[in-house]
């Protein structure tokens, strides 16, 4: 299965900056998506990450708030713009190859804190 | 039932007993459903997972049961050991986009 890094693995940034998370696979994979995980709260789908053009985004997330890029099959970020306390989750990177007989892997996220 | 910021549902268990945890999902047209285990510290970790044309599926101490009928899905773990103690998240998905949904979550605490 696939192994999945972040980086940073946590971070305590003031309101108003951006942080830009960094997701690593170590084999190349079809989709890179990205979660966010609100404290004590379950995962919910931010974009997908498409490689060679720009991010799919969910309902009520936009790009001007999480730019994301994926300039290969290998490597995402997520950057988490103009950070308000709302802001203040676990980030989880996830990647699947498009084979039906794998299951998605995820990173072990990213936990920011904004004061 | 639902649960709200940090009030995940629970389920309690002794050492060796054997644990159920369910899954209600909404979506009719989801073809895959998927068991994760998360760790406190840890992303989530695949367990096991389904298609929508299997009732059942079994792996190591584990057995995910599909009822399409009544949109439910659970997972059975047997003889629960201390290391199963996590949070559970059940998980689905339709088409060929691979994007989940989560559930909701349950602890699960195992008593030595």
């Amino acid at each position: 299965s696939a192994v999945i890094s972040q980086k940073p693995s946590r971070d305590i940034c003031q309101r108003g900056t951006s942080l830009t998370i960094q997701c690593q696979v170590d084999s190349q994979v079809t989709m890179m998506f990205w979660y966010r995980q609100q404290p004590g709260q379950s995962l919910t789908l931010i974009a997908t990450a498409n490689q060679g053009s720009e991010a799919t985004y969910e309902s009520g997330f936009v790009i001007d708030k999480f730019p994301i890029s994926r300039p290969n099959l290998t490597f995402s970020t997520l950057t988490v713009s103009n950070m308000s306390p709302e802001d203040s989750s676990i980030y989880l990177c996830s990647a699947h190859t498009g084979s039906p007989s794998q299951p998605q892997h995820f990173g072990d996220g990213t936990r920011l804190s904004i004061l | 039932g639902e649960s709200v910021g940090l009030h995940l549902p629970t389920l309690s268990v002794q050492e060796g007993d054997n644990s159920i945890i369910n899954c209600a999902y909404s979506n009719s047209a989801s073809d895959y459903f998927i068991w994760y285990k998360q760790e406190s510290g840890k992303g989530p970790q695949f367990i096991i997972d389904i298609r929508s044309n299997m009732d059942k599926r079994q792996g190591q101490r584990v057995t995910v049961l599909l009822n399409k009928t009544v949109k439910h899905l659970s997972l059975q773990i047997a003889a629960t050991q201390p290391g199963d103690s996590a949070v559970y998240f059940c998980a689905e998905s339709g088409g060929s986009n691979y994007k989940l949904t989560f559930g909701k979550g349950t602890l699960l605490t195992v008593n030595p």
